[in-house]
């Protein structure tokens, strides 16, 4: 099983849609979370952090279950704009460090 | 800030030669991580220094690749001999702490080994 995991997509919504994506991580001492974006042939940014009572920021809602696993991402009044590749990131504990694992990401696509 | 530099931004070469690809982290930033992104295996963590010292490298595939940090401001990722699946995008990242804050990503390199 791959440490984080996500539907690669994509996700064809229209203009307006309410989305959601799900990414799984498999090691459940992981303690950070993030959520990052990454546009066509461009470099990944960071979008939001992830924090155990939840967050959001403006449209983008994040969460996570613990108990199962996961964390979210929400987009409500999806924008042509939030078209992109959405990636969700797990730091696992090794030793005296953190592995940061990125997951494969989930393409959205907003249609007119 | 210029933010993270990384030279050259495209690289076609031949197979089996040596290819060297560069990073200028953000100043002040301690953290400096090398990505590998592909579209069947996605971003995969290859390396990342803390204080220009390597803290992980088990992501480095094999023997062809090296990285090295000879000081805060400068790192770079060798392959020697290149072969035809190292084509990719590489991307340099940094932070000023790992794994709880963001990591800043550079343009990338896009490498095509022929």
């Amino acid at each position: 099983r791959k440490e984080v995991e996500q539907d690669p997509g994509p996700f064809n919504v229209p203009e307006g849609a309410t989305v959601a994506f799900n990414c799984t991580y498999s090691n459940s001492a992981s303690q950070s979370f993030f959520w990052y974006r990454q546009d066509c042939r461009k470099e990944p940014k960071l979008l939001m952090s992830v924090y155990s009572s939840g967050n959001e920021d403006g449209r983008f809602t994040a969460q996570l279950n613990r108990a199962s696993q996961y964390i979210s991402l929400l987009i409500r009044d999806s924008k042509l704009s939030d078209s992109a590749t959405y990636l969700c990131v797990v730091n696992i504990p090794r030793g005296g460090y953190q592995k940061v694992t990125f997951g494969t990401g989930t393409k959205l696509q907003v249609i007119p | 800030d210029a933010g993270v530099i990384q030279s050259p931004r495209h690289e076609v070469t031949e197979m089996g030669q040596e290819v060297t690809l560069r990073c200028k982290p953000i100043s002040g930033h301690d953290y400096l991580f090398w990505y590998r992104q592909t579209m069947m295996r996605g971003l995969e963590l290859l390396i990342y220094f803390n204080n220009n010292v390597p803290i992980d490298d088990s992501g480095m595939p094999e023997d062809r690749f090296s990285a090295k940090m000879p000081n805060a401001s400068f790192s770079t990722l060798k392959i020697q001999p290149s072969e035809p699946r190292d084509s990719a995008v590489y991307f340099c990242a940094s932070s000023p702490l790992a794994g709880v804050v963001e990591q800043y990503f550079g343009p990338g390199t896009r490498l095509t080994v022929t």
